[in-house]
């Protein structure tokens, strides 16, 4: 079945320092990409949506000069997370969508990050 | 977006069937049912879709009800790797909408 891959699956950062997390869709087109975050015992919450080649959409309370994403390529999108903050700890996870609607999203397993 | 309702948490014995229910009463025409789960430590996992009829893989079994106001994900015999937290969402029809994830059921299976 279609396979999302998330790197890496585990960081520890220093508070200040950049980190950048990948997503690649290995063997389909996804022309869009989802990013969540997770914190412990709650549900995903949508951060933004990516569209290849264009710029992405966050939701409401989300930084975007803080959180750069970019989908440079119909198989991969970064997230990078700048200045991270303790604060920014969190279970960061990607979803990659095709254009057939009635095929069900795929997830990566996710990113544990961690900021010291 | 068309909010569900689930139970918070749910507990089966392992081998038994379990049935998650799940309410939709502002279920729009052209949403479709989906369901996911997420094990621990990991992205979630597709289960299982459907729109008005009912669906079967070899994951689970999903009932819809008439007036698709609710639906129910059936788990046939319930195992230790079936415990996980399980997500009814609706989703619009376009390939580029995400999935909004609500709260969720916590499924426990007891061996």
């Amino acid at each position: 079945g279609a396979v999302v891959s998330q790197h890496p699956s585990r960081v520890i950062c220093k508070s200040g320092t950049s980190v950048k997390i990948e997503c690649r869709s290995l063997d389909f087109q996804a022309t869009t990409m989802f990013w969540y975050r997770q914190f412990p015992k709650q549900s995903l919450m949508l951060m933004a949506t990516s569209n290849e080649g264009s710029k992405a959409t966050y939701e409401q309370g989300v930084e975007k000069d803080k959180f750069l994403i970019n989908h440079a390529s119909l198989t991969l999108s970064t997230l990078t997370v700048t200045s991270a903050h303790p604060e920014d700890s969190s279970f960061y996870i990607c979803s990659a969508s095709s254009l057939d609607w009635n095929s069900p999203l795929h997830f990566g397993n996710g990113t544990r990050l961690t900021v010291t | 977006d068309a909010k569900t309702t689930q139970p918070n948490s749910m507990e089966s014995n392992e081998e038994e069937p379990v049935h998650l229910p799940c309410n939709h009463s502002t279920i729009s025409g052209t949403d479709y049912i989906h369901w996911y789960r997420q094990l621990p430590s990991q992205g979630p996992e597709y289960v299982i879709h459907g729109l008005t009829s009912n669906v079967n893989n070899r994951m689970a079994s999903l009932a819809i009800a008439e007036d698709r106001k609710s639906s129910t994900l059936i788990l046939h015999r319930a195992t230790l790797r079936d415990a996980a937290v399980y997500y009814c969402i609706l989703r619009v029809p376009l390939g580029n909408t995400p999935l909004v994830f609500g709260k969720g059921t916590r499924l426990s299976v007891i061996a």
